[in-house]
């Protein structure tokens, strides 16, 4: 069974772009969810998709956003990137949320 | 805010000893409890799960929980070199399903 696949895996990008984070999810899983990790900060909720729909929102500004489609894969853009964005993205995703959840490899972004 | 503690570390054992990991959480109305383990530069891997009171075993793993107390660790027993990685308690968010509130991180370190 294939797990979890985040693309690209890396990416620098500069001050103002936008970029855009693909993750396709264990086939069956209808949650995905994604987390920012900063040596700081830790790991930090952005957002999860259910079925479609946005379900939870983390404390990001609206800078950061996402989508899922019907076949539950799920992208994120953050649109103006700052410095402050660089981090290692990761998504998971779980049947129906609240289970347990697998992570893919992430994207580590860079913003120069 | 409700929030996930963890000790930093390092912890320090001696291979083939019991390495003990502790968490504590504030959500009162969290259900679901999980333990990741993080290599550097890779992605948390979900070790243990854990949803009632007591202990649960899987392999050289033992979670335990205590809702009364808002307490979760993690016992491993004989500690291999290759189990020196940083261990991440993460709770459910009561009332937000798919939401995982994550501590920052125990780095345990099993010494030859």
């Amino acid at each position: 069974k294939a797990g979890v696949t985040q693309t690209p895996r890396y990416l620098i990008k500069t001050r103002g772009q936008q970029v855009t984070l693909s993750c396709s999810p264990i086939s069956g899983h209808r949650s995905v969810s994604w987390y920012q990790q900063t040596p700081g900060q830790g790991l930090q909720f952005l957002f999860e998709y259910f079925s479609e729909t946005q379900r939870n929102k983390g404390n990001f500004p609206g800078r950061f956003s996402g989508r899922q489609f019907s076949n539950s894969r799920s992208e994120m853009n953050v649109s103006t990137l700052e410095l402050g964005d660089s981090a290692l993205y990761l998504c998971a995703s779980s049947y129906e949320g609240g289970g347990e959840a697998f992570f893919g490899q992430g994207t580590r972004l860079t913003v120069v | 805010q409700k929030e996930v503690e963890q000790n930093s570390g390092p912890l320090s054992v001696p291979e083939g000893a019991i390495a003990s990991l502790n968490c504590t959480y504030s959500d009162r109305g969290s259900q679901s409890f999980f333990w990741y383990r993080q290599y550097s530069g890779k992605s948390p891997e979900l070790i243990m799960f854990i949803y009632s009171n007591g202990d649960k075993e899987d392999g050289r793993f033992t979670a335990q929980l205590n809702k009364a107390s808002q307490y979760v660790s993690l016992l491993i027993r004989d500690s291999q070199p290759s189990d020196s990685a940083t261990y991440l308690c993460a709770v459910n968010e009561s009332g937000n399903t798919g939401k995982l509130i994550f501590g920052q991180g125990t780095t345990l370190q099993v010494k030859p």
